[in-house]
């Protein structure tokens, strides 16, 4: 069964780094998503792109947020000066149009110190 | 034995029983309702979906209930196994929008003890 993969698995930063998180989603979908959860709370939209840019975002994603697919395959979440409250799971998913199944990814735990 | 009624942040059942979990959503607007689950240390998993023009749909073991005058959403699982044993979260997404975002609801850890 296809899969969105996500590396790398768990990533420790110091406060005010860059970090880049990647997704690999399913081949041949079309919308993409990074999703993130704080240690025992729910799941929070960030951010979708479509068609190469950006089609929705949430107030979480500010400007130290930004997402790119550099190429067919990865779809990355950059966050450019890391806070301490930045640390949560990341979930990337994606999304085809054959089902209304948003397909998730196994996370990044980022720990921001 | 089982649980109605309100959002529970956990429930704990014997394995064999059949398991109710609740969910309040927030927009009246939603057309698509999904539940997830998620196991430790992974992302949420798709378990079943249902559309505001039912009320009522059955998967293996699984059957979503759709209240829309009170904007509640329940999963029901028959014959609880201890692989059942997870976070699970419902999810809704605005109409009309083809790969919109999804509005996670609170979780309810289900605890299955055999």
């Amino acid at each position: 069964e296809p899969e969105v993969t996500q590396t790398p698995s768990h990533q420790v930063t110091q406060m005010g780094q860059e970090v880049i998180l990647r997704c690999v989603p399913i081949s041949n979908h079309l919308y993409f998503y990074w999703y993130r959860q704080i240690l025992g709370q729910k799941v929070e939209f960030l951010v979708s792109f479509y068609n190469n840019e950006i089609s929705e975002k949430s107030e979480i994603f500010d400007d130290q947020f930004s997402v790119e697919r550099p190429d067919g395959s990865n779809f990355t979440l950059k966050i450019r000066s890391t806070k301490l409250e930045d640390s949560a799971m990341y979930f990337c998913a994606s999304f085809g149009l054959s089902s209304y199944e948003q397909y998730f990814g196994p996370g990044t735990r980022l720990t921001v110190t | 034995g089982e649980s109605v009624g309100l959002h529970l942040p956990t429930l704990s059942v014997q394995e064999g029983d059949n398991s109710i979990i609740n969910c309040a959503y927030s927009n009246s607007a939603s057309d698509y309702f999904i539940w997830y689950k998620q196991e430790s240390g992974k992302g949420p998993q798709f378990i079943i979906d249902i559309r505001s023009n039912m009320d009522k749909r059955q998967g293996q073991r699984v059957t979503v209930l759709l209240n829309k005058t009170v904007k509640h959403l329940s999963l029901q699982i028959a014959a609880t196994q201890p692989g059942d044993s997870a976070v699970y979260f419902c999810a809704e997404t605005l109409p009309n929008q083809a790969g919109t975002a999804l509005i996670f609801g609170k979780g309810t850890t289900l605890s299955v003890s055999s």
